[in-house]
């Protein structure tokens, strides 16, 4: 069965240190996800792209944030200048999309990057 | 105002029986999705069950069911004949919009299923 799958696992990083976080969506899925979860939190939404361009994102999503599909297969997050509170885990997901009213369009979750910044 | 409202920070429920987790949302979108998703120990979301808003019939997924009451807005998740394994976090979510939305989380049920 066709899941999203995310790289490393685990990402131990410096204060102020860039960190690139990938994402292999499922292959005919046409929207891409991220999401984080801060320790004992809810899910909170960062960002969808569609298209090659970013079709909504959040007030958390700030300058910081950087997305980007760099070939057919990988959907990346950049944090350019890591902070504490960045400290989380980080879901990448993907859903189908249509423009058929009767589907489901379910995002499937990676399994996570749990982003420690000390 | 939050969208998506879970009141039960914990659940505890006896091995094979049922169990409830509430969910309630709040959305003005005539046309929206409503998910439930489990969170175990290890971290990874697991899709459960999808409900539609156009959808006139409860969804059920094996021994998951949607109890769906537009009115009041709730989108109750029944467990049927709980197993040990089904001890996780169980967060429901809305998508305002057909597709291609974001999800709003709730703040999540931790359930704990007593052998």
């Amino acid at each position: 069965e066709p899941e999203v799958t995310q790289t490393p696992s685990h990402q131990v990083t410096q204060m102020g240190q860039e960190v690139i976080l990938r994402c292999v969506p499922i292959s005919n899925h046409l929207y891409f996800y991220w999401y984080r979860q801060i320790l004992g939190q809810k899910v909170e939404f960062l960002v969808s792209f569609y298209n090659n361009e970013i079709s909504e994102k959040s007030e958390i999503f700030d300058d910081q944030f950087s997305v980007e599909r760099p070939d057919g297969s990988n959907f990346t997050l950049k944090i350019r200048s890591t902070k504490l509170e960045d400290s989380a885990m980080y879901f990448c997901a993907s859903s189908e999309g249509s423009g058929r009213y009767e589907i489901t369009d379910t995002q499937y979750f990676g399994p996570g990057t749990r982003l420690t910044v000390l | 105002a939050q969208k998506i409202t879970q009141t039960q920070p914990g659940m505890f429920v006896q091995e094979k029986e049922a169990v409830t987790l509430d969910c309630t949302y709040d959305t003005s979108d005539q046309s929206y999705g409503l998910f439930w998703y489990k969170q175990p120990s290890s971290g990874e979301m697991i899709f459960l069950i999808y409900q539609g808003s156009y959808d006139e019939q409860n969804a059920t997924e094996g021994r998951y069911s949607l109890n769906f009451q537009k009115a009041r807005k709730s989108a109750n998740l029944v467990i049927s004949a709980s197993q040990l394994g089904d001890s996780a976090m169980y967060f429901c979510a809305m998508r305002e919009g057909p597709w291609g939305g974001k999800l709003i989380f709730g703040q999540g049920t931790e359930l704990s299923v007593k052998p």
